[in-house]
């Protein structure tokens, strides 16, 4: 899993509450992203970040926040959860280039009420 | 929309039968990838093909790129019941920074 922990690994929580998931990495990535798996829709990347403090938006951004304070941590932030945030969310570390793979977390299967 | 498409979106074979997934795209890459999901668990990574390489191979994986009819394709030889998962396509584009996924094509392999 190149040392990449998703917490927690499942969450049930009630629309229009905040959610914070986190990706941590144990070794001292640049890139590091963040998607949502759905049925019918493959993997689609919300945001990602190139450095501390350092992010940008992906396909599928509306409704998420992240932030990057420290090169281990990438926080994903629903701030009012919706019915349509329930999903599986991946985050995933790229160790070289952009002529490298992604390496991903279990992922964090949330459910919104 | 995806940048990848796969096809089929399901594939049911027995064992030791090949496995053949393609995938198609819309703009120029830098490199194409493929990667595998077991039930429940994240993305593994198979194999990466660059714009400018037309095939590879890792053990029993081959990857075909032709970038003029913006498609790939991924064979798996003798397949085994434990290849049983699905398998993506991704694409990177400008630069690299941003890996934009297929929606996966979910194989069986009967035993």
């Amino acid at each position: 899993d190149a040392g990449i922990t998703q917490s927690p690994r499942h969450k049930v929580t009630e629309t229009g509450t905040p959610v914070t998931l986190r990706c941590h990495q144990t070794e001292n990535h640049r890139y590091m992203y963040w998607y949502r798996q759905d049925p019918g829709h493959g993997l689609r990347l919300i945001h990602y970040s190139y450095g501390v403090k350092d992010t940008d938006k992906g396909e599928v951004s509306d409704g998420y926040s992240v932030s990057r304070s420290k090169t281990e941590d990438f926080l994903l932030t629903l701030e009012s959860a919706t019915s349509s945030q329930t999903s599986v969310y991946f985050c995933a570390i790229r160790t070289g280039d952009y002529n490298s793979p992604l390496h991903f977390g279990n992922g964090t299967r949330l459910t919104v009420t | 929309s995806q940048q990848g498409e796969e096809d089929p979106q399901a594939l049911s074979i027995q064992e030791g039968e090949n496995a053949t997934m393609n995938c198609s795209y819309k703009t120029s890459i830098n490199n194409l990838q493929w990667y595998r999901q077991n039930s429940g668990r994240g993305l593994v990574h198979l194999i990466l093909i660059r714009s400018n390489e037309r095939e590879k191979h890792s053990g029993r994986l081959r990857v075909t790129l032709d970038t003029s009819k913006k498609s790939s394709s991924l064979l798996i030889t003798a397949s085994r019941a434990a290849d049983t998962a699905s398998y993506f396509c991704a694409t990177a584009v400008n630069a690299g920074n941003m890996l934009t996924f297929g929606g996966g094509t979910r194989l069986m392999v009967k035993p």
